[in-house]
């Protein structure tokens, strides 16, 4: 099984701010990421697959980047309703998650 | 417009079961890749069963293979989750998703459904 890891699991960030998640698969993924962003009570949303390509809608803010083991997620310039909670998950190998990375209020 | 809509949450004893349906539209549901991936309480997303379109293959976690049973009905354009033996740790919201044209990543989710294990 591959298993996935964020870091960190929470930052604290004020809206302006640049903000840098990382995920990291057990074993080569290629580019089969993808990040989703998670509000309290709703569903999850995609926001990039394959690692860097942004869904339709989804703010330019937004980037995505890595190949293999070691990918990262950007946000540029924090805005209010970016708060939220950052899921990587991987598809090489069936689904996993990683176990999130909450970005809060500073 | 794609619309998932999940149904069929509720409280169960450990040990009961329970069918979780999911009613689809706007998509060709023969065509897509599904999933359901449920959130404990307070906890972080856990993917737990996929069906294949075209062939129907299906795959689930090792932490509910053999309790629960993924399917679909390709004429009511409804997906299921057939949850037996169940434990406290499968309480959860229980989401429905849509697999992309790759079938790898998920781009359209239901608003869960919430399944309670207690006594």
């Amino acid at each position: 099984d591959i298993q996935m890891t964020q870091s960190p699991s929470s930052v604290s960030a004020s809206v302006g701010d640049r903000v840098t998640i990382t995920c990291r698969a057990s074993q080569g993924i290629a580019n089969w990421l993808a990040w989703y962003q998670q509000k309290p009570g709703k569903a999850p949303k995609l926001l990039i697959s394959s690692a860097s390509t942004l869904q339709s809608g989804v703010p330019s803010r937004f980037s995505g980047s890595g190949f293999g083991t070691d990918f990262t997620l950007i946000i540029s310039s924090l805005q209010p309703e970016d708060f939220a909670t950052y899921y990587c998950q991987q598809a090489n190998n069936l689904f996993t998650f990683g176990p999130g990375t909450k970005v809060d209020i500073k | 417009e794609v619309q998932l809509l999940e149904s069929g949450g509720g409280l169960v004893q450990p040990g009961g079961s329970l069918r979780l349906s999911c009613a689809t539209s706007g998509f060709t549901f023969s065509t897509y890749a599904m999933s359901w991936v449920r959130q404990a309480p307070g906890k972080g997303l856990e993917w737990i069963s996929v069906i294949y379109g075209g062939d129907s293959r299906t795959y689930y976690a090792d932490s509910v293979r053999g309790r629960l049973t993924i399917s679909r009905d390709i004429s009511k354009n409804t997906l299921y989750l057939q949850m037996n033996s169940l434990r406290a740790d499968d309480t959860a919201v229980y989401y429905c998703a849509k697999h992309e044209s790759l079938q790898s990543f998920l781009d359209s989710w239901g608003q869960g459904t919430l399944v309670t294990v207690s006594s």
